[in-house]
């Protein structure tokens, strides 16, 4: 049972560049969501999914998008990096995302956008 | 708009000590609280996970309280060791799109 992971755990991109991260997670769980970890700020929510096939906006989700076309895996695309997306980014999943249900954190991608 | 503060920001105390971390929050509509551990490079561990009807939870040598009413946290780790050092960050859940807002993390370390 491998949990969450993440892939790559680095990048290094140019400016105007694209790129996909891909989160994983094979303990079956609904909710699925993408992170950014920058100094100072705490993580933040890019955007977030509820199941296969959906995807909504969380509360920084300008230079992103996302796809969930299987339930376990989903997808954050950058179509033209900049420099501000230079940050660590963390995939999360939770079983329901009730109040009771905790969320399970993969290793972290570090990408940096020169 | 939600927001989380942890103070302090970093502490360094000896092996053995107890230590208390806090966390406050703004609005107190919330679902759960939760306190997780990250460690340098790596991912979020969940620790503790308080509902909005709870006073408080433990696991071994931790121990969470939740005051939803003044907006407060606080994570109690009896009896450190050099293994506690990491950065322990607090969240609150407050549904409504599933979003967890996260406090910036109180940098932990205990010494020999």
């Amino acid at each position: 049972n491998a949990g969450v992971t993440q892939t790559p755990k680095f990048r290094v991109l140019k400016t105007g560049q694209s790129m996909t991260l891909l989160c994983a997670q094979d303990m079956n769980h609904e909710y699925m969501y993408w992170y950014r970890q920058d100094p100072g700020m705490g993580l933040r929510l890019i955007h977030y999914s509820v199941g296969e096939g959906t995807t909504a906006k969380g509360e920084v989700p300008d230079g992103y998008n996302v796809s969930r076309l299987k339930k376990q895996n989903f997808l954050l695309g950058l179509e033209s990096a900049a420099p501000s997306q230079t940050s660590v980014y963390f995939c999360a999943s939770s079983y329901l995302g009730t109040r009771a249900d905790t969320q399970y954190f993969g290793p972290g991608t570090r990408l940096t956008v020169l | 708009k939600q927001e989380v503060t942890q103070i302090p920001a970093a502490l360094s105390v000896p092996e053995g000590e107890n230590l208390v971390l806090n966390c406050s929050f703004t609005d107190s509509a919330i679902y759960n609280l939760q306190w997780f551990r990250q460690d340098p490079g790596k991912g979020l561990t969940s620790l503790l996970l308080i509902q909005s009807s709870q006073r408080e939870q433990t696991s071994g040598r931790l121990n969470a309280s939740l005051d939803k009413s003044s907006g407060r946290s606080t994570l109690y780790i009896a009896a450190s060791q050099p293994g506690d050092s990491a950065t322990y960050l607090c969240a609150v859940f407050t549904g409504g799109g599933n979003k967890l807002t996260f406090g910036t993390g109180t940098q932990l370390k205990v010494e020999l």
